[in-house]
């Protein structure tokens, strides 16, 4: 167990819907990283925030977007959704910023858009 | 673009073998990082090792990095069932995207069987 809590687990709806996926980090880790999964692209990086304020940006469509709370859960949302959106969303955290520290990573929520 | 490539592909051994995944990247890096997958679970950290480090041990694992070359090594010795599982490397891009913070990148993976 890495101390990184996903919910939900599973998400099945429809084209065109809005989701969102909730991710509690680590106990202390102030990082919160975000990834997409899927078979043709492999594990992507969406985006990153610390301590609240976004600092990295990766290959996040504008139809997603996410925040880090003051307690510093995460919430990634997606909208418009399309069946290319079904995957794997994993969320993981750290206790720096940089990437000289592991990321602990959450379980995930598979994500099927029908 | 993947900064770092895992080879091969897929490796299938016998328990009690050695296994030995390689992980090529294009760019600088101030570190490499190679993580475990179990099947449609999350990643879990394996070792991290340091552009200034040559080899790093941790239990079965052994880890080098060669940096003239871009390349890492990661070799599981006496393997296991248990260790069947894809297997990523992860570097860490060479340009800020945000202050202070370097993206991580991850390879495709290898994906490994150990046949009891």
């Amino acid at each position: 167990d890495s101390g990184v809590t996903q919910t939900p687990k599973h998400l099945i709806t429809a084209t065109g819907q809005r989701v969102t996926l909730r991710c509690s980090p680590r106990s202390g880790d102030l990082s919160v990283y975000w990834y997409q999964q899927s078979l043709d692209q492999g594990l992507q990086f969406l985006i990153q925030y610390y301590n609240g304020e976004e600092r990295a940006k990766g290959n996040i469509l504008e139809r997603f977007s996410a925040q880090q709370f003051p307690d510093l859960h995460s919430e990634l949302n997606l909208s418009s959704l399309e069946l290319g959106d079904s995957a794997l969303y994993f969320c993981a955290s750290s206790v720096a910023s940089d990437s000289s520290y592991e990321q602990y990573f959450g379980p995930g929520t598979r994500l099927t858009v029908t | 673009s993947q900064q770092g490539e895992e080879d091969p592909q897929a490796l299938s051994i016998q328990e009690g073998e050695n296994a030995t995944m390689n992980c090529s990247y294009k760019t600088s890096i101030n570190n490499l990082q190679w993580y475990r997958q179990n099947s449609g679970r999350g990643l879990v950290h394996l070792i991290l090792i340091r552009s200034n480090e040559r080899e790093k041990h941790s239990g079965r694992l052994r880890v080098t990095l060669d940096t003239s070359k871009k390349s890492s090594s990661l070799l599981i010795t006496a393997s296991r069932a248990a260790d069947t599982a894809s297997y990523f490397c992860a570097t860490d891009a060479d340009a800020y995207s945000g202050a202070g913070s370097y993206q991580l990148t991850f390879g495709k993976g290898t994906k490994l069987s150990v046949i009891p």
